[in-house]
């Protein structure tokens, strides 16, 4: 069983400062990840699929990186919107999610 | 513009069922590799099931396998989920979900989801 997991499960930033998220796969994904991000009340939103790849119209303060078993999710200036709960996908076999990073305002 | 707008949740007892809907626009559905996936609560994004481009695979996760299905109509651009056999751990927001690649796909475009609360 693919298990995903993500860390931390909070993350405290000031606006304006860098977000580094991590997911980690329990075998490889190769490059089969993505990033969707969720604001309260709404869809999950894609922002990274391919473990790097921007989706249409996602801003480039979004980075991710990885391959294998270990991926990072970079947001570099911190903005207002972006607070969010952050989660990972494996889309290599079926599909996982991690359990989600909180990232609110410090 | 590509949209996605599931109905059909709502109160159910346990042991009972329940259809939801999806009715896509702005793109065509067997065109694609279509998902339902649930979130309980507060906590975090669970997939359900897939229905692949041919519109006979289906694949489901073990929790729900043999008493959810997963079907679509042409005609209607639209994508269902038939669920039996309810329990109070199906409680969730569904989200219809749309994997535009082959089956290694990452999920693009997502509903606004509908709530199925399993309770009596």
């Amino acid at each position: 069983e693919m298990v995903m997991t993500q860390s931390p499960a909070t993350l405290s930033v000031s606006p304006g400062q860098r977000a580094t998220l991590s997911c980690r796969a329990s075998e490889s994904v190769y490059s089969h990840l993505a990033w969707y991000q969720q604001k309260p009340g709404q869809a999950p939103r894609l922002l990274i699929y391919d473990a790097s790849t921007r989706a249409t119209g996602v801003p480039a303060r979004f980075s991710g990186s990885g391959s294998g078993t270990e991926f990072t999710l970079t947001i570099s200036s911190l903005q207002s919107e972006d607070f969010a709960v952050y989660y990972c996908q494996q889309y290599n076999n079926w599909w996982t999610f991690g359990q989600g990073t909180k990232v609110e305002i410090k | 513009e590509v949209q996605l707008v599931e109905t059909g949740g709502g109160l159910i007892q346990p042991g009972g069922s329940l259809r939801l809907s999806c009715a896509a626009s702005g793109f065509t559905v067997s065109s694609n590799f279509m998902s339902w996936v649930r979130q309980a609560p507060g906590k975090g994004l669970e997939w359900v099931s897939v229905i692949y481009r041919d519109g006979t695979s289906t694949y489901y996760a073990d929790s729900v396998k043999g008493r959810f299905t997963i079907s679509r109509d042409n005609s209607k651009n639209t994508l269902y989920l038939q669920m039996n056999s309810l329990s109070a751990e199906d409680t969730a927001v569904y989200y219809c979900a749309r994997g535009w690649r082959s089956a290694i796909t990452p999920l693009d475009y997502w509903g606004q989801g509908t709530l199925v609360t399993v309770s009596s």
